[in-house]
């Protein structure tokens, strides 16, 4: 079965810093996979997605990742956050064949002036 | 707004009463989800439906829960009997097609509150 781990459940991070979410995949087949932002009450936004081909991947609002299959990691990056990335931070895996997304726990951001 | 929209946004409920949580797919899309989000967890699928058929329900409790997307109408997720441990946030999401490849969209989410 495909799991998806987020390894910090909470990052506190000074605005302007550069900020790492880590996530570990595992999985036996092909996988794709996805970093979502949960802002406050509202529902989960699409920050980027891996397909295929490149493994550096770019999202909006400054945000990237990199799949990595020999470590089966999916860390999320941005070299600069702002008070407005307060949010959780989801990393999802679907199989390539499948239709339901596995969601890691949850890595929750709070940017600090 | 052509997104994903779902209400009501707040549901409060006493046990053993009934929930129904609406969803309207994006204009266009036949592809509907429905996800659970216990407090303090990330989401959890529960049901995938297209046009009137249930495609993948293994994510649904085996009772009290059902859900149904109808040619017309908005997607359905209906609990009856409630209970404490139904109080999470219920997310909805729709796509153009299945597979990766297809963006899904997902609605503000329905927060039930069982008292």
């Amino acid at each position: 079965a495909q799991s998806v781990t987020q390894l910090d459940s909470q990052v506190p991070v000074f605005e302007e810093a550069p900020v790492e979410l880590r996530c570990n995949y595992s999985s036996s087949v092909s996988v794709y996979l996805f970093w979502y932002v949960q802002y406050p009450n509202q529902g989960l936004q699409l920050l980027l997605k891996y397909l295929s081909g490149s493994t550096l991947v770019k999202g909006i609002n400054g945000f990237e990742a990199e799949f990595n299959k020999s470590q089966t990691s999916f860390h999320l990056r941005k070299p600069s956050v702002h008070i407005s990335d307060t949010a959780e931070y989801f990393c999802v895996g679907l199989r390539a064949a499948g239709n339901k997304l596995t969601f890691g726990g949850g890595t929750r951001v709070l940017v600090k002036p | 707004n052509a997104g994903v929209m779902q209400n009501p946004r707040h549901l409060v409920r006493r046990r053993g009463q009934e929930a129904r949580l609406r969803c309207s797919p994006v204009k266009g899309h036949s592809h509907v989800y429905w996800y659970r989000q216990l407090p303090e967890e990330g989401l959890k699928f529960m049901v995938y439906l297209q046009k009137e058929n249930i495609i993948d329900e293994s994510g649904m409790p085996k009772e009290r829960f059902s859900a149904e997307f109808p040619k017309e109408g908005p997607s359905i997720l209906r609990i009856q009997q409630v209970v404490r441990g139904d109080s999470a946030a219920y997310f909805c999401a729709s796509s153009q097609d299945r597979g990766g490849d297809s963006p899904l969209h997902f609605g503000n989410g329905t927060r039930l509150t069982v008292t």
